[in-house]
């Protein structure tokens, strides 16, 4: 059984802080990592796709690293906005991508005005 | 570009019953996987369908079946409901089974499912 863990569970943030949150993955056998963002009362949105150790991606005021070898991908939110409220969900693939995504229970976070 | 949709969008059945869930893909997509989110839990792969053919499972019972149509929607079939099985299902749809893995998936907003 693959363990995904997210931490921290929950997050209040204050408007315009920066934060980031942690998930951790088993290193063996690494083939990519997914990162989600849920808002309440929609549907799970792509925000960034993982394969190479060492990866870093941006989008806008979000980025995320990779690290495969010690198993742990960060998310960091730069200048919070309360649209940043939602749910952060990553998700592994392990090689052979035949048993789907492995999500993590997310972390839950709240920017607070 | 047509979203993924997902039907109903709550549901209430009775322990033992059977239910149809139904999911149609986002436009050019032929991947379609099933997932079941219980309460406090992160989303859990149920199966995955490519082209009409299942071609990966999580650890789910066999009583939980789907289809894949030719036009790419989809069906999760769940038989003799358990109180368990009270969750949401998340239905996603992706281009290709080998780059479902490295290219992202496009979720519908999901069938809350209430078993009593």
């Amino acid at each position: 059984i693959l363990n995904v863990e997210q931490s921290p569970q929950s997050l209040h943030v204050q408007e315009g802080d920066s934060t980031n949150f942690t998930c951790s993955f088993p290193s063996s056998n690494f083939y990519a990592l997914h990162w989600y963002r849920w808002e309440t009362a929609k549907s799970p949105e792509a925000l960034f796709v993982m394969t190479l150790n060492g990866d870093e991606k941006k989008k806008g005021r979000i980025s995320a690293t990779l690290n495969t070898k010690e198993g742990y991908s960060y998310l960091y939110i730069k200048g919070s906005q309360p649209e940043d409220s939602a749910t952060y969900l990553c998700a592994f693939i392990p090689g052979g991508g035949a048993d789907g995504l492995t999500f993590g229970k997310g972390t839950h976070l709240i920017i607070q005005p | 570009e047509t979203g993924v949709t997902q039907s109903p969008t709550h549901l209430i059945k009775t322990r033992g019953q059977q239910v149809t869930l139904r999911c149609s893909s986002q436009s050019g997509h032929n991947t379609v996987s099933w997932y079941q989110q219980a309460l406090g839990q992160g989303p859990q792969f149920i199966f995955q369908y490519y082209r009409e053919e299942e071609n990966g499972r999580g650890n789910f019972p066999p009583r939980f079946s789907g289809l894949q149509f030719p036009n790419y929607s989809s069906e999760l079939n769940v038989n003799a409901l358990e109180l368990d099985d009270s969750a949401l299902y998340l239905c996603a749809s992706s281009l290709g089974r080998e780059s479902s893995y490295n290219s992202p998936l496009h979720f519908g907003n999901g069938t809350r499912l209430t078993v009593t």
